[in-house]
C-alpha cells in the first residue's frame, strides 16, 4: 500500500515561473493538507482539502497561491510567480475520512528553490 | 498570539537523561493533541496521542491538562536516536495544526 506520494520532489524555478506541486493522498484518504516548512522553522499549516472542496485556507497567502484536490487525481498546490521567499519545503499529509486518531500520513516533501 | 506554542530549544542532554518539553495551545475547543517526531530533512511521525488521563509508550510519557491548555512529553532513558524535532499537534474537526517544534539533541 504506498504511501503519501508527493512530487516533484525537487524543483527550481526562477523568479516569475510557476511552480506545480502534486500530492496523490494514501489510498482511501479523502483528506490532504498543505504545510510548508522554512529551513530551520516550523511546519506552518496552508491549507486543509477534501475531495472538490477547500476545507480550510487560512493559512494561503492571498496573492499567487492556489490549491485544488479534485475528484480524480492528485491534490495540487500551484504557486504563480515565484519569489525567492517561496523557496521552502512543502510538505502534503493524508488521512482517513472518518479519522480523528491524529495521524496524518505525510510524503517526503517537495522542496522548491527559488533563483 | 500563535495556536500552538514550544519551546524551541535547543535541548541538548546527555544519553540517560529525563527530558520534558512543553506545549500551550490558544483554542480551548480543541478536540485532540499528539505528539510528532521529525528527523532532520524528513517528514513527520506520529509519535503518540495524549489523553488527560497520561499515557506511556515505552519510555515517552504524554500529558494533557484541558484546564490549562497544556501539554507536555516527557522522556526518560534518552537515546542517541531521541534525537529529532518534536511538534505538538492540535486537532479540530480534522484541522491538524502544528506548533513549531522543540529540538532535541541526546549526546554520548
Amino acid at each position: 500500500n504506498a504511501g503519501v506520494m508527493q512530487n516533484p520532489r525537487h524543483l527550481v524555478r526562477r523568479r516569475g515561473q510557476e511552480a506545480r506541486l502534486r500530492c496523490s493522498p494514501m489510498k482511501g484518504h479523502s483528506h490532504v493538507y498543505w504545510y510548508r516548512q522554512l529551513p530551520e522553522e516550523g511546519l506552518k499549516f496552508m491549507v486543509y482539502l477534501q475531495k472538490e472542496n477547500i476545507i480550510d485556507e487560512s493559512g494561503m497567502p492571498k496573492e499567487r497561491f492556489s490549491a485544488e484536490f479534485p475528484k480524480e487525481g492528485p491534490s495540487i498546490l500551484r504557486i504563480q510567480q515565484v519569489v525567492r521567499g517561496d523557496s521552502a519545503a512543502y510538505f502534503c499529509a493524508s488521512s482517513l475520512r472518518t479519522a480523528n486518531t491524529g495521524e496524518l500520513f505525510f510524503g517526503e516533501g517537495s522542496r522548491l528553490t527559488v533563483l | 498570539r500563535k495556536e500552538v506554542e514550544q519551546d524551541p530549544g535547543p535541548f541538548n542532554v546527555p544519553e540517560g537523561a529525563t527530558v520534558a518539553f512543553n506545549c500551550t495551545y490558544s483554542n480551548s475547543a480543541s478536540q485532540s493533541f499528539f505528539w510528532y517526531r521529525q528527523d532532520c530533512r524528513k517528514e513527520p511521525k506520529l509519535l503518540m496521542s495524549v489523553y488527560s488521563s497520561g499515557n506511556e509508550d515505552g519510555r515517552f510519557t504524554a500529558q494533557l491538562n484541558r484546564a490549562s491548555q497544556y501539554i507536555s512529553l516527557l522522556i526518560r532513558d534518552s537515546k542517541l536516536s531521541d534525537s529529532a524535532t518534536y511538534l505538538c499537534v492540535v486537532n479540530r474537526n480534522n484541522d491538524m495544526r502544528f506548533g513549531a517544534g522543540t529540538r532535541l539533541t541526546v549526546k554520548p
